[in-house]
């Protein structure tokens, strides 16, 4: 598509269950990016994914956080036994380079309740 | 912890008026991008630096990198009601695929 795509756009979810958020980046970006964003914070870096290198999963806050990256294209980020505090905006990005900018899905706003 | 430092956190100005907000760290940025973001979307980018003492335009937007490349601001002309927006920087430090991104400076420009 023209443009990094995600879904849902808002999930609402009880405590305790799991959830899947996906990511449709841009067509032959290699670069494929998942951020947090709590509201009236800036973003906080989850995971990054590069071509066929091994994810840089350095910015998962716990083990319950997980990402796949199929075939080099779609992502889904994976959040196991939700818990109040993972309510956010979850935003994907995409980008062709390193060196270049991203561009941004408009995010899925997760909701635990 | 935040590597990167915007300030301020909140502006609130009258339309026509200028502004300035900054973005600082204290270790050198390899690059450095602005973005702005409306409530409800993703970021878009503004403009990246890569150069130290770089200044680009993009029309009535001012973006200057510092000759260290540990800071950069974002200056705002005339502003509108239309810049409204949070304004996020967001810095690549060394050999780092990915960015880290500020918490951002909260701009609203009343008519």
């Amino acid at each position: 598509g023209a443009g990094v795509s995600q879904s849902p756009s808002n999930k609402v979810t009880e405590k305790g269950k799991d959830v899947e958020l996906r990511c449709d980046p841009i067509s032959g970006h290699t670069a494929l990016y998942w951020y947090r964003q709590s509201l009236g914070q800036g973003l906080e870096f989850l995971i990054y994914f590069q071509g066929n290198s091994a994810p840089d999963k350095s910015g998962l806050p716990s083990d319950r956080f997980s990402a796949e990256r199929t075939g080099g294209s779609v992502s889904t980020l994976t959040i196991q036994r939700t818990q109040q505090e993972d309510s956010a905006v979850y935003l994907c990005a995409s980008s062709s380079d390193r060196t270049y900018g991203y561009t941004f899905g408009s995010g899925t706003r997760l909701t635990v309740v | 912890t935040q590597l990167l430092e915007q300030s301020p956190q909140f502006l609130s100005i009258q339309e026509g008026e200028n502004l300035t907000v900054y973005c600082n760290s204290s270790s050198v940025f390899s690059s450095l991008q602005w973005y702005r973001q409306e409530p409800g979307e993703g970021p878009v980018l503004l403009v990246t630096v890569v150069t130290g003492g770089e200044v680009k335009k993009l029309k009535r937007l001012t973006f200057q990198f510092g000759d260290a490349r540990k800071d950069s601001s974002l200056h705002i002309t005339a502003a509108q009601p239309g810049d409204t927006g949070l304004y996020l920087c967001a810095g690549r430090w060394g050999l780092n695929n990915d960015m880290r991104f500020g918490a951002g400076t909260r701009l609203t420009v009343k008519p």
